[in-house]
């Protein structure tokens, strides 16, 4: 089976513009995780999502919003891009939400960079 | 207080050596642990979940002490292909939360 996809892998832009990144969860898993990772950090949680609803929400601002579709693939979404947005964006899926134990398999990222 | 903190890297040891790494986290209503393991430029890959009763897999030995709020990971025989850097990982309320890391704690093993 297919592990999580992310798209693209990598992806410039300037700041002020805005971006869509997009994730495939594991078949079979619906519940899609968002993380930011900037360089020498590790990953910092943004939002998740289960069965099309917000469950959680890190300490990012409004401009960083998401969704996640009938299929369960989901898309992340930065407005008004900073300097500060460069990193690399994590997508991870798990069966379900709501329980701690509950394993995320992460995706390969998509490499952002705002110039 | 940083919620999860690691020990600074990063670590240089010789093949075939033993290493351990520490974690520490804040919040004591932490339910379950993890230690990743991320290779430069990829994604963060499970190495293992950490039990109160501590837990072993091959090489790699992790323990819980909830009353400190203290996370370890011990290699032994250490090989080449564990060069990583190792993210001690918490998660708290029902996963709503996320996982938080900590910010990894790079490996280099020297042959």
């Amino acid at each position: 089976d297919a592990g999580v996809t992310q798209s693209p892998t990598h992806l410039i832009k300037t700041r002020g513009q805005h971006v869509t990144l997009r994730c495939s969860p594991i078949s079979g898993h619906k519940s899609v995780s968002w993380y930011q990772q900037v360089l020498g950090q590790g990953p910092q949680f943004i939002f998740q999502y289960y069965e099309k609803e917000e469950r959680g929400r890190g300490n990012f601002p409004d401009r960083f919003s998401a969704r996640q579709f009938p299929n369960y693939s989901s898309e992340l979404n930065v407005n008004a891009l900073l300097l500060g947005d460069s990193a690399l964006y994590l997508c991870a899926s798990s069966w379900t939400s709501g329980s701690s134990y509950n394993e995320q398999f992460f995706g390969p990222g998509t490499r952002l960079t705002v110039l | 207080r940083k919620e999860v903190e690691q020990d600074p890297g990063p670590f240089n040891v010789p093949e075939g050596a033993t290493v351990a790494f520490n974690c520490t986290y804040s919040n004591s209503a932490s339910q379950s642990f993890f230690w990743y393991r991320q290779d430069c430029r990829k994604e963060p890959k499970l190495l293992m979940s950490v039990y109160s009763s501590g837990n072993e897999d091959g090489r790699f030995t992790a323990q819980l002490n909830r009353a400190s709020q203290y996370i370890s990971l011990l290699i032994r025989d250490s090989k080449l292909s564990d060069s990583a850097t190792y993210l001690c990982v918490v998660n708290g309320r029902g996963g709503a939360d996320g996982l938080t890391f900590g910010k990894g704690t790079h490996l280099i093993i020297q042959p």
